[in-house]
Parts: C-alpha cells; sequence; structure tokens
C-alpha cells in the first residue's frame, strides 16, 4: 500500500511569509503527527490530529497550527516564519495513535523548508 | 520531563562487524523504547521496540536490550552491510501517546565495504 506522502519535497520562503505544508497519511490510518527535524534540536513533536481533532500539541509558538479533513489529511501552517523555522516538517501517521500499542507509526520524506 | 542521551553521535564500521548504540533516559516511568533508522532523504522508520517488561528482543540482524535499573538501553546490529549506514535514533516514551515518545540526537552509522 501507498506510504505517508508530503507536498511539497521543498519550499524556500522569506522572513514574514507563510507556509502550508500537506500530509496524505496511509489509507485507513487516523491519526497524523507532525515533527520539526533540525541538526540542533533534533526530532521534535508539533502536534497530533485524530477524527480531524487536535489530541496532543508540543511545545511551540502558536504561529504553528494544523488542521485534519474528514479523509484523514492532514495540513500544518506557520504563519509570520522566522529565520529559525528552516527544518525538515516531517508528517506520521498511524491507525489510532498509540505509541507502544502494537501499532506502527509511519513517516513520510518530509518538507525541507527553507527561510532566507 | 524525559531526556534522552544517545552515544556515540558518529560510528563507522566495518561491512561484517558488529555496531553498538547506547541510549540512557531520564524517566524511570518510561516504559516504550523505540528506534528508528532514518536514511538519506527519508523520514525515520521504526526497526524495532521493546516495552518495559520486556529485557532483551531482536528481529534477525538487530537487537535491543533494556536495563530498567540503570535506565539505559542499547541497539545491536550484527554482520553490519552497507545498507545499514543511516543515522539511527533511539526515544523512550512514558504514556502512550506520540507527544511523549522523546527522541535522542541520532547516531550517524557508516558501514564502510
Amino acid at each position: 500500500k501507498a506510504g505517508v506522502t508530503q507536498t511539497p519535497r521543498y519550499l524556500i520562503k522569506t522572513r514574514g511569509q507563510q507556509v502550508t505544508l500537506s500530509c496524505s497519511p496511509i489509507s485507513g490510518h487516523r491519526s497524523v503527527s507532525w515533527y520539526q527535524q533540525t541538526p540542533g534540536q533534533g526530532l521534535q513533536f508539533l502536534f497530533e490530529y485524530f477524527s480531524e481533532t487536535q489530541r496532543n500539541k508540543g511545545n511551540f509558538p502558536g504561529r504553528f497550527s494544523g488542521r485534519q479533513f474528514s479523509n484523514s489529511r492532514s495540513e500544518m501552517n506557520v504563519s509570520t516564519l522566522e529565520l529559525g523555522d528552516s527544518a525538515l516538517y516531517l508528517c506520521a501517521s498511524s491507525l489510532y495513535g498509540l505509541a507502544g500499542g502494537g501499532e506502527t507509526q509511519y513517516f513520510g520524506p518530509g518538507t525541507r523548508l527553507l527561510v532566507l | 520531563g524525559e531526556n534522552v542521551e544517545q552515544h556515540p553521535s558518529t560510528l563507522s564500521v566495518q561491512e561484517g562487524d558488529s555496531a553498538v548504540i547506547k541510549c540512557t533516559y531520564s524517566d524511570s516511568a518510561s516504559n516504550y523504547f523505540p528506534w528508528y533508522k532514518q536514511e538519506l532523504g527519508k523520514g525515520p522508520q521504526l526497526i524495532i521496540d521493546i516495552r518495559s517488561n520486556v529485557g532483551e528482543k531482536k528481529d534477525q540482524r538487530i537487537a535491543v536490550t533494556l536495563n530498567k535499573t540503570a535506565k539505559h538501553f542499547s541497539l545491536h546490529i550484527t554482520e553490519t552491510q552497507p545498507e545499514d549506514s543511516a543515522v539511527y535514533f533511539c526515544a523512550a516514551s512514558v504514556g502512550t501517546s506520540y507527544d511523549k515518545v522523546i527522541f535522542g540526537p541520532g547516531t550517524s552509522l557508516s558501514v564502510i565495504p
């Protein structure tokens, strides 16, 4: 079956702009999580959506937001971009969002965002 | 909160040799320990995981051991192959939600043919 897909794969923006990233989970998966990956901070959890509701949120400012649609596809938005937002943004999907609950979380290839 | 340390940050081995990556965690309540492999240009991929009620788990050439008393766990890769070259992340989690999964900083493994 098809894996997690993310679009676009690469993006260049300037400070102050906003950006929307898209994620299509594996068919049947209802949980979608977003992560930010940087060389300095590593892999950090942004938020998780389940059945169109944000269920968990990481320690990121309100400029980072997301949503999930009825078909489980998800988008994340970053407003007023800062240089420090340059990162690889990863989306991951799983059946129910239960870490260690016998399910596997699958990651997409990520969207590489560069803020100039 | 939970903190996960990982060593070494880089590791080079000859093809066929074994590779060991070690992680320590701070929260004694952590009960789930996954390991991920991230190849260049790809997202992390779960390769093996272990729960706190198990001391060791093996899957072909990969094994993970857990020492709850010392709060450390290790990944062992035997008979390494060039395709094992990647960045490996350990993680520890308290509870079952993904926001509680804390990742280590990663180990870049190079397998030299």
